[in-house]
């Protein structure tokens, strides 16, 4: 089975500009995760996508947004890009449902460097 | 607010020098607790998940447990190939599958 994959992997964009990234879930999942990751917060959680709607956000500015296709194919974009965006843009993906905890898998992530 | 806290930020090894890696945890409500490593510029690498206190997991080299308050990831005998950071996170009760990540383990295991 296919894992998630992530395009691009790596992105270079100026400060102001706007940036659209893509994944592509386990086949049969349904749930998307967006996570970013900096070495100094670490992992933090963006948004869930479930069924094409938003379940959850983290608190992250609305230059953030998200959105989740029929397919279950997810795009997240981010809009005036500041030096602070840089950092890998990690997407991952759950069966979802259930009250188990569900595992999430991850892609290879989305290297972003906003100069 | 749902917290995790991992300990130590850093760990060198010997070959074969065994130790325990500690993910402290509050949730409100705990679906599940996870284990993921990731090597350098990769995407996290599913290795456990623990659902109740008194539960452990086992995969080769490493050993998972799980308490009220806390996780723990033993090490046996580790390779140089055991080098990674180990992140730990938790799953809150609730419709979202939201995980909340501690700041990880740099574990270094030397030849």
């Amino acid at each position: 089975k296919a894992g998630v994959t992530q395009t691009p992997r790596y992105l270079i964009k100026t400060r102001g500009q706007q940036v659209t990234l893509s994944c592509s879930p386990i086949s049969g999942h349904r749930s998307v995760s967006w996570y970013q990751q900096t070495p100094g917060q670490g992992l933090q959680f963006l948004f869930e996508y479930f069924s094409e709607t938003q379940r959850n956000k983290g608190n992250f500015p609305g230059r953030f947004s998200g959105r989740q296709f029929s397919n279950s194919r997810s795009e997240m974009n981010v809009s005036t890009l500041e030096l602070g965006d840089s950092a890998l843009y990690l997407c991952a993906s759950s069966l979802a449902g259930g009250r188990a905890g569900n595992t999430q898998y991850f892609g290879p992530g989305t290297r972003l460097t906003v100069l | 607010e749902d917290q995790v806290t991992q300990s130590p930020e850093a760990l060198r090894l010997q070959e074969g020098e065994s130790s325990s890696l500690n993910c402290s945890y509050t949730v409100s409500g705990l679906r599940g607790l996870f284990w993921y490593r990731q090597d350098p510029g990769k995407g996290p690498e599913f290795l456990f998940t623990l659902y109740s206190a008194g539960e452990e997991k086992e995969k080769e080299r490493l050993k998972a447990t799980l308490t009220k308050k806390e996780s723990f990831l033993h090490i046996t005998a580790p390779k140089p190939e055991d080098s990674a950071t180990y992140l730990c996170a938790v799953q809150a009760q609730g419709g979202s599958e939201k995980l909340v990540f501690g700041k990880g383990t740099k574990l270094t295991v030397n030849p």
